[in-house]
């Protein structure tokens, strides 16, 4: 069975301070695709972005930056000079490969709310 | 641009009712997918659908059935709607990796 754990519940930060979301998953796939998703208080899911289990470069994206290590089955994500706009539940989320019954659905850790302060 | 549409941002439904929650994409994708999302829980997967027709049970399918008669069109059903259903519920679709998901439905059962 999969597991995705955002251990932090919510944090908070002042504004330009870096901040990183942890996230731990387990799986027995070998052939693995993670994800993370932002929900700000509108509600809508934005996704930002999915790595597969081959793929363990570094991405950075602007101020956005994630760190995957399968030595640790972790795929953090951070955030630096953080600005008020990025206040927001972030999901991190895992996929089964092509080999799986799951039909590609996403085993979504409980979220991490970040609140960023002026 | 991609489009994942749900038929009702706010519904209001009273214990008993039978509940009929819509989801349309534009995107000619096969597979669908009915997640509920609950504060602290983050979100769980209740049924997907491969393609026309065709269902599958996820986490939490109790209580619920779906409906997949046209390929851009996937329905949640609650048979007898209860006060534990009343939740945020998304749909979604996906392409080989990514799933677009529509803006959700919160679900108030009186």
């Amino acid at each position: 069975a999969q597991k995705v754990t955002q251990a932090q519940t919510e944090i908070s930060v002042v504004e330009k301070e870096d901040v990183t979301l942890d996230c731990v998953y387990e799986t027995r796939d070998t052939t693995y695709y993670l994800f993370w998703y932002k929900q700000p208080p509108s509600g809508e899911l934005v996704f930002l972005i999915r790595r597969n289990s081959f793929d363990e470069q570094n991405e950075i994206s602007g101020r956005y930056s994630w760190n995957f290590q399968k030595s640790t089955s972790s795929f953090n994500f951070t955030i630096t000079a953080s600005q008020v706009v990025d206040s927001a539940v972030y999901f991190c989320a895992l996929s089964e490969g092509p080999y799986s019954n799951s039909g590609y659905a996403l085993n979504f850790g409980k979220g991490t709310s970040l609140l960023v302060t002026p | 641009d991609v489009k994942v549409t749900q038929s009702s941002r706010y519904l209001v439904k009273r214990t008993g009712e039978k509940v009929f929650l819509e989801c349309v994409q534009d995107m000619d994708h096969e597979n669908m997918f009915w997640y509920r999302q609950d504060p602290g829980l983050g979100l769980r997967l209740i049924y997907f659908s491969y393609d026309v027709k065709m269902k599958e049970k996820g986490d939490i399918p109790e209580g619920y059935s779906v409906s997949r008669e046209k390929k851009e069109r996937f329905s949640l059903i609650l048979e007898s709607a209860s006060t534990n259903q009343t939740s945020m519920y998304l749909c979604a679709s996906k392409t080989v990796f990514e799933q677009f998901f529509g803006p959700g439905t919160r679900l108030t059962v009186l």
